[in-house]
């Protein structure tokens, strides 16, 4: 099946600071999508971006499907955006669904 | 946000007993699915469903059962608790379209099995 990895695992930012998040999966895909979930549990959906570029404020997202890596770029950061991020895939279909492990955020006030 | 509603919100109990968890939404999607998340790992898939009375496996589905009579309602059952499937349960829907399939999430239900 697809392996899924995500860089780095944890990340501490001082607020302000940008950062880049990666994914990478070992297959091609045709649902990409990515996740915040809070200090709650709460999933939030970032982006459903299978290819190409999308922003939405401070975050956006690019994947680069024939090279097989997804993005998130978080600028301005705030305490907030602190929590697990999750990048998700799946192919033809997008119903068995893989995620990788999340990249852990801790955004220093 | 999403109509999800996962119930119950948090549960108890011991091994051996047979525990379900209810899902239900209000967005008359098609796809349904279970998660299981456990730490060091992202979600992982048990089942999901494509319609009522249809389902398929996913990556973790040994020890789990599911039904779908209606729409609305998905339905995750542990017929025989184990400790091993203590963990956060996530409910998700969907709907594709050309191939194309974005997934919502309800709260989570966190279980713990003594």
């Amino acid at each position: 099946g697809i392996q899924v990895e995500q860089s780095p695992p944890d990340l501490i930012l001082q607020e302000g600071a940008n950062s880049t998040l990666r994914c990478n999966f070992s297959d091609s895909v045709n649902n990409l999508q990515w996740f915040h979930q809070n200090p709650w549990g709460q999933l939030i959906n970032l982006f459903y971006i299978p290819s190409g570029t999308k922003q939405n404020g401070r975050l956006s997202a690019t994947t680069v499907a024939t090279e097989r890596y997804s993005l998130l770029y978080i600028s301005s950061s705030q305490t907030t955006d602190s929590g697990v991020y999750f990048c998700a895939v799946a192919n033809t279909g997008g119903f068995k669904t893989i995620f990788g492990a999340g990249t852990r955020l801790f955004v220093k006030a | 946000d999403a109509g999800i509603t996962q119930s119950p919100r948090h549960k108890v109990t011991e091994t051996g007993t047979p525990v379900t968890l209810r899902c239900h939404q209000t967005e008359n999607h098609r796809y349904m699915y279970w998660y299981r998340q456990d730490p060091g790992h992202g979600l992982r898939l048990i089942h999901y469903s494509y319609g009522v009375k249809d389902t398929d496996k996913g990556e973790v589905s040994d020890g789990y059962s599911v039904s779908r009579s209606k729409t609305e309602d998905f339905l995750l059952t542990l017929e025989s608790a184990t400790s091993s499937q203590t963990s956060v349960y996530f409910c998700a829907i969907s709907e594709s379209y050309r191939g194309l399939n974005e997934q919502f999430f309800g709260p989570g239900t966190r279980l713990t099995v003594l």
